[in-house]
């Protein structure tokens, strides 16, 4: 069936790299996303990668995909504190209807001063 | 005010009673969506809406009835709701083509007692 994994947690030092892992299971998704949830609030988009893409970086963020392992990354350079958060994978959800997104469970990442 | 809205933000309510949560889009998006959040689930979806007076089940549907008779609101209610029921719900919209990126509310807490 349809599922995307993630680690649930990572804990980092201020100032540090941090890389959120993903796998995923639908090959004929066109993007994939990761998001991000700050305590209290909604999901919002931090970036999204096509699927034809292997990189995407964008300021400290940077995206890996690997299509052949279905594998999708995050990493995020100099991590600072305010980076504290959950961090969502997903990837669309062909298998459904159009425009339906499948979440991963979330990595929640803790940043150590 | 523009943007997804969500109302109540806060919500405690007993076992039996009808509770109805709003979300309100003001982009014109075609497809809205509602999910439940819960600690070792992350995020599940409910029901979602493709149109106005479209709509289909998710991932976790019962107990829960929706209607769309407005592109910009797409209401949830708890016919009867049990104390299974407490979570923290987002409702999210989205444009199907392009980056099909959901743009989520900031979430009602629901208790059930």
């Amino acid at each position: 069936g349809e599922d995307v994994e993630q680690s649930l947690f990572l804990s980092v030092r201020e100032g540090d790299s941090s890389v959120i892992n993903c796998t995923y299971t639908d090959s004929s998704s066109t993007y994939l996303y990761w998001y991000k949830q700050e305590p209290g609030a909604g999901l919002q988009l931090l970036t999204y990668i096509f699927s034809n893409m292997d990189m995407k970086q964008d300021q400290r963020l940077t995206v890996l995909l690997n299509k052949k392992d279905k594998h999708l990354s995050l990493r995020i350079a100099d991590t600072q504190t305010g980076d504290s958060a959950i961090y969502f994978c997903a990837e669309e959800n062909y298998g459904g209807s159009q425009g339906n997104l499948i979440f991963g469970k979330g990595t929640k990442l803790s940043v150590k001063p | 005010d523009a943007g997804i809205t969500q109302s109540p933000r806060y919500k405690i309510t007993e076992t039996g009673r009808q509770v109805t949560l709003m979300c309100h889009q003001t982009w014109s998006h075609s497809y809205m969506f509602w999910y439940r959040q819960d600690l070792g689930h992350g995020l599940r979806l409910i029901y979602y809406s493709a149109a106005a007076d479209i709509t289909d089940k998710g991932e976790v549907p019962d107990g829960y009835v929706v209607s769309r008779s407005k592109t910009e609101n797409f209401p949830l209610t708890l016919e009867s709701a049990t104390r299974s029921q407490t979570s923290v719900y987002f409702c999210a919209s989205s444009e199907v083509g392009g980056s099909n990126e959901q743009f989520f509310g900031p979430g009602t807490r629901l208790t059930v007692l």
